[in-house]
């Protein structure tokens, strides 16, 4: 699977929008990528995942370059419970054999009041 | 999303000692599961991916005699860390998918295990 490269931490304030970017220059053409989250001691939360098109749900967009060498996790109205680790995570469809989330150092949003 | 379930979620035993821990999913059928690991202000680290009906595959590193893994249905997986020393105190994370068209991982809450 492709690493990522993300920056350690980032702040942003409550109410704005926060964005959070990923690189992935080594992606091959059909990995996904990935994005979840880590509020401090639970378990990791989905939050989106796309091939190529930017995407969008109730928790955030995504948005890839053209060439899928990076990405952005776009938060649109950040609240303090969005506090956490963000992973950026490329891989492989998921099958029997294949598709293991592999874990980086991930991004720590700080919210700020 | 689909919820995963983890029991206990907090467990502390002697060193010497085997725990186990269950991952359960609770509303579909989970044909894989992972088990991770994490220490203080580090990442997870994927150890085993467990397919049901069949053995764990381990990841480099990961002693397959000492964390033991089953997967014996298709809603649960356990992981039991066999002969615990301090050094195995961690918070252990699994996740679920499955073979639907919905293949998204859906993790547990986690079990912090303390070993004294």
């Amino acid at each position: 699977d492709a690493k990522t490269t993300q920056p350690p931490s980032m702040d942003c304030a409550e109410g704005r929008a926060a964005n959070l970017p990923c690189n992935h220059s080594t992606i091959s053409g059909n990995e996904y990528v990935y994005w979840y989250r880590q509020i401090h001691s639970q378990g990791p939360q989905y939050i989106i995942h796309g091939l190529k098109n930017n995407e969008t749900n109730e928790m955030a967009s995504l948005i890839i370059t053209e060439d899928r060498k990076s990405s952005t996790l776009i938060l649109p109205h950040a609240t303090l419970r969005d506090t956490a680790v963000y992973y950026c995570i490329v891989r492989l469809p998921l099958n029997r054999n294949t598709g293991k989330l592999i874990f980086g150092q991930g991004t720590t949003l700080q919210v700020k009041p | 999303g689909a919820v995963v379930s983890q029991h206990p979620s907090r467990v502390i035993c002697k060193s010497g000692t085997s725990v186990k821990i269950e991952c359960r999913s609770l509303d579909f059928q989970a044909t894989t599961m992972f088990w991770y690991r994490q220490f203080p202000k580090q990442s997870l680290m994927l150890m085993a991916t467990s397919n049901e009906g069949s053995k764990a595959t381990y990841e480099q590193g990961v002693e397959k005699d000492k964390f033991l893994i089953n997967h014996a249905s298709l809603t649960l997986s356990t992981l039991t860390v066999t002969s615990a020393h301090p050094e195995d105190s961690s918070f252990y994370i699994c996740s679920a998918t499955s073979s639907g068209t919905a293949r998204e991982q859906y993790f547990g809450p986690g079990t912090r295990l303390t070993v004294t």
